[in-house]
């Protein structure tokens, strides 16, 4: 069953936590990304990935990192850096061209 | 600075009729676009597409539309159905670097569908 995994799908948080997002793909993508939504707004880029052990920040990267040492996996931290982290956070994946981007099922990340 | 608008934030139609939803870009450089649609708690799905030199694409009940002068695009639906009842999201792509393309996605239309 192919597609972008997300795990877990909630996750809850402590002030002053990090925590880490998986994202796990098996579509052979080359590119991965990871983006953010909240109540009444689009999805926003934070990172992407286009190699392995290569990414770069989007629109919103403060207070999150990434790694990319497989192809297939592409994690999520959130950093205690980040002061507004509750959100909705979706991975997907895409290949070169006119493709569009598959997406995940999301996890929502919420504080405690 | 929203580059991608979807300036209706919900939309009601009956079933059977069509649906029409709207969005406006501002960046000249889009040079491609997509419809996702998205139920609550998943992720967005994957819709239909554009390309910048085109000004329509049709796949089964859904069409899109580009009026590049108006930088306008739209979404028909006919015939609107129940199931078509989700988020429907507008994207615009700003080019490619290396395999990745940047995606610039608009706040998103609530459409629902009654019968």
């Amino acid at each position: 069953d192919g597609g972008i995994t997300q795990s877990p799908k909630y996750l809850f948080r402590k002030e002053g936590q990090n925590v880490t997002l998986s994202c796990e793909q098996n579509l052979n993508h080359d590119a991965m990304y990871w983006y953010r939504q909240d109540p009444g707004q689009g999805l926003r880029l934070i990172y992407y990935s286009q190699i392995v052990n290569d990414f770069q920040k989007g629109d919103i990267a403060e207070g999150y990192s990434v790694s990319r040492e497989k192809k297939e996996s592409f994690p999520l931290t959130v950093t205690s850096a980040q002061k507004n982290p509750t959100a909705f956070y979706l991975c997907a994946g895409g290949q070169l061209g006119t493709q569009p981007q598959h997406f995940g099922d999301g996890t929502r990340l919420s504080i405690l | 600075d929203q580059q991608v608008k979807q300036n209706s934030p919900s939309l009601s139609v009956q079933e059977g009729r069509i649906s029409i939803l709207n969005c406006d870009y501002t960046n000249s450089m889009f040079d491609y676009f997509l419809w996702y649609k998205k139920y609550p708690a998943e992720g967005p799905t994957f819709l239909i597409s554009i390309s910048s030199i085109k000004d329509k694409n049709e796949d089964g009940r859904f069409t899109v539309f580009l009026n590049k002068s108006a930088k306008h695009l739209s979404l028909h639906i006919v015939p609107s159905q129940p199931g078509d009842s989700a988020v429907y999201f507008c994207a615009a792509r700003s080019g490619v670097t290396g395999t990745a393309s940047k995606l610039t996605f608009g706040t998103g239309t609530r459409l629902q569908v009654t019968l």
